[in-house]
């Protein structure tokens, strides 16, 4: 299994670029979120996936949108980016409730300028 | 909201020393979840706490529930420079079981040879 997969690993965008951060996860897991995270602030949840067709919003979702077609996949969408939102983004997933193990992905280093 | 504090922020030790973390909840826990990150890598799950007052151990890790289920702490025992990392705690609120985990902000562990 690969289990948690993100692309890209790095990438530069302008103020007011749209981009999608692909997440990906081949062990059929229920659960999938969104974090980021910035020196000394730790993990920020911004959006969440409690099943296909199911998201919610987390702590930090704006400026932010998600959508969950299938188990396998939860893309991120920067709708217009801002410096604001450079920052390390980790994708995870777990098997079921709050209650069970988290798996990250490697995460995506993203610069705004 | 809840809020998740942990102390230190930082902590330097001289390899073979102890190092103490601490993870202090506003809300009582259901459960409560550690991770460690390593410099330039993603959170991997050490363990996970259910019961109150509950201790586990993973060799010369000790980890700590409290008996309100609103703290924990982590403890190493002669530290070695594989341990050098940041540890967070996380967990979601109790009788809460969305995907709706907090993680403190960590505390960051550097480990003199």
């Amino acid at each position: 299994n690969a289990g948690v997969t993100q692309t890209p690993k790095f990438q530069v965008l302008k103020t007011g670029q749209s981009m999608t951060l692909q997440c990906a996860q081949d062990m059929n897991h229920e659960y999938m979120s969104w974090y980021r995270q910035d020196p000394g602030m730790g993990l920020r949840l911004i959006h969440y996936s409690v099943g296909a067709g199911i998201t919610d919003q987390g702590e930090v979702p704006n400026g932010y949108n998600v959508s969950r077609s299938t188990t396998e996949d939860f893309p991120l969408r920067l709708l217009s980016a801002a410096p604001s939102q450079t920052s390390v983004y980790f994708c995870a997933s777990n098997r079921r409730s709050g209650t069970d193990t988290q798996y990250f992905g490697p995460g995506t280093r993203l610069t705004v300028l | 909201g809840q809020q998740v504090m942990q102390i230190p922020q930082y902590q330097h030790v001289q390899e073979g020393e102890d190092f103490t973390t601490y993870c202090n909840s506003s809300t009582t826990l259901s459960n409560i979840q550690w991770y460690k990150q390593r410099p330039g890598g993603h959170p991997v799950f050490l363990i996970q706490l259910v019961k109150s007052g509950e201790v586990k151990k993973q060799k010369r890790l000790t980890f700590q529930f409290g008996e309100a289920k609103k703290n924990s702490s982590l403890h190493i025992t002669a530290t070695q420079t594989t341990d050098v990392g940041t540890y967070f705690c996380a967990g979601p609120p109790f009788k809460d079981y969305g995907q709706n985990f907090v993680f403190g902000p960590g505390t960051r562990l550097s480990v003199l040879p």
